[in-house]
């Protein structure tokens, strides 16, 4: 099956320190990739749809200067957390589309950890 | 606007026992529904999904779900639970713009 590969698995920073987190659809292309955020004991949460070669759309109430995304090529998109401070410890989880598949199949990366002191 | 319901926030279950974890949905048009896995610390694992025609879907390790239309329901069932199926589903409800809304989960305990 797909593979969808997350690093780093998990990071702790301090706050005011930007963390960028990689994933990486490593057996297929993929010219959407989504970014959710899950909170201890709670549901996904998309933040943003990522496409190859354009701007990410975010979802009402997510900061895009704060939490940039870039998807530099089929196999890969970057989610930076800037200048990030206690409230944004959270897990964060990439998912990949592989185009010409009916419906919204996605696969999911592993997550990242990130824990802001 | 679309939304998924999971009414059981927590479930217990006895190993060998069967296993009914509900979904209720609200769609404007035909859904793309997904049922997913999730351990602690982990991504999520596809377990089934339902696109169109056959309602009874099979998935991975011994799941399967029926989509009801008529009760905008896409239950998830197991005829026997193994200790190793504990962990935390999610029903999710796909829309053509390529989001998906997750439920709140589920978490399934597995008694010995």
């Amino acid at each position: 099956g797909a593979v969808v590969s997350q690093h780093p698995s998990w990071v702790i920073c301090k706050s005011g320190t930007s963390v960028k987190i990689e994933c990486r659809s490593l057996d297929f292309q993929a010219t959407t990739m989504f970014w959710y955020r899950q909170f201890p004991k709670q549901s996904l949460m998309l933040m943003a749809t990522s496409n190859e070669g354009s701007k990410a759309t975010y979802e009402q109430g997510v900061e895009k200067d704060k939490f940039l995304i870039n998807h530099a090529s089929l196999t890969l998109s970057t989610l930076t957390v800037t200048s990030a401070h206690p409230e944004d410890s959270s897990f964060y989880i990439c998912s990949a589309r592989p185009p010409g598949l009916a419906g919204e199949t996605q696969y999911f990366g592993p997550g990242t950890r990130l824990l802001v002191l | 606007a679309q939304s998924v319901t999971q009414p059981d926030i927590h479930i217990t279950v006895s190993e060998g026992a069967s296993l009914e974890l509900r979904c209720n949905y609200s769609y404007g048009a035909t859904p793309y529904l997904f049922w997913y896995v999730q351990s602690p610390g982990q991504g999520l694992q596809l377990l089934l999904k339902y696109f169109s025609g056959d309602t009874l879907v099979q998935g991975i390790k011994g799941f399967e779900a029926e989509f009801k239309r008529s009760q905008s329901s896409f239950n998830l069932r197991k005829p026997s639970v193994h200790w190793s199926d504990a962990a935390e589903y999610f029903c999710a409800v796909g829309a053509n713009a390529g989001k998906s809304t997750f439920g709140d989960g589920t978490t399934l305990t597995v008694k010995p």
